[in-house]
């Protein structure tokens, strides 16, 4: 049980269009969905945190605008990537948590996408 | 904030070897500490946690023994096999407003050769 799917699995976009990924949590409900992005060889990012209903909390550093994050249902949070640039291009991961009090304290991640924008 | 810390660099190994690898940690209260392991091609998933000091996670001879006094969280295994390769995240949590916030080591290519 417990699994998360990412949608899709690698995109190459050119410059200046946008992509959208698509995280969702397959057995189970998930109130708090988390996007990461892993840059080569380095560690896991904190991007944002996506809340169910309500607006996503971006890190610092983060461009909200840039980076829109919805989470329409308890099962599908999505990332996109606007007006996307070469430097975007990385690997992105989303992750899940139980909702209410089914909640462990265990995140379920994704396969992770991998962005390539030229 | 809170951070983690790996040790730099892949570790490459024999099949049966000692595998240790360590990480120490920077938080505010009393975080919970987690292992996750990405095997190639696959997403991150849960090896092991602790949730208190002195806490013992354990999972598939894997082990590690949550530290306050040194601030550390160091994965061990006795005996490594070929399918023990993989990328090894130290990670704790911040569990701010209830959201598991995790904050990440840089992870360890781990390479089991037979």
């Amino acid at each position: 049980g417990a699994v998360v799917s990412q949608h899709p699995s690698r995109v190459i976009c050119k410059s200046g269009t946008s992509v959208k990924i698509e995280c969702r949590s397959l057995d189970f409900q998930a109130t708090t969905m988390f996007w990461y992005r892993q840059f080569p060889k380095q560690s896991l990012m904190l991007m944002a945190t996506s809340n169910e209903g309500s607006k996503a909390t971006y890190e610092q550093g983060v461009e909200k605008d840039k980076f829109l994050i919805n989470h329409a249902s308890l099962t599908l949070s999505t990332l996109t990537v606007t007006s996307a640039h070469p430097e975007d291009s990385s690997f992105y991961i989303c992750s899940a948590q139980l909702a209410g009090a089914l909640n462990t304290g265990e995140l379920f991640f994704g396969e992770g996408s991998r962005l390539t924008v030229l | 904030g809170n951070s983690v810390t790996q040790m730099e660099g892949p570790v490459t190994l024999s099949e049966e070897a000692f595998l240790t690898i360590n990480c120490t940690y920077t938080a505010t209260g009393y975080p919970s500490l987690f292992w996750y392991v990405q095997y190639p091609g696959e997403g991150l998933q849960l090896l092991l946690k602790a949730t208190k000091a002195d806490d013992k996670g354990s999972n598939k001879g894997f082990e590690a023994t949550y530290r306050k006094e040194t601030t550390s969280f160091h994965l061990e295994k006795g005996s490594v096999q070929v399918s023990d390769s993989a990328v090894y995240f130290c990670a704790l949590s911040d569990r701010l407003y209830g959201n598991n916030r995790l904050a990440f080591g840089k992870g360890n290519q781990v390479v089991v050769i037979p």
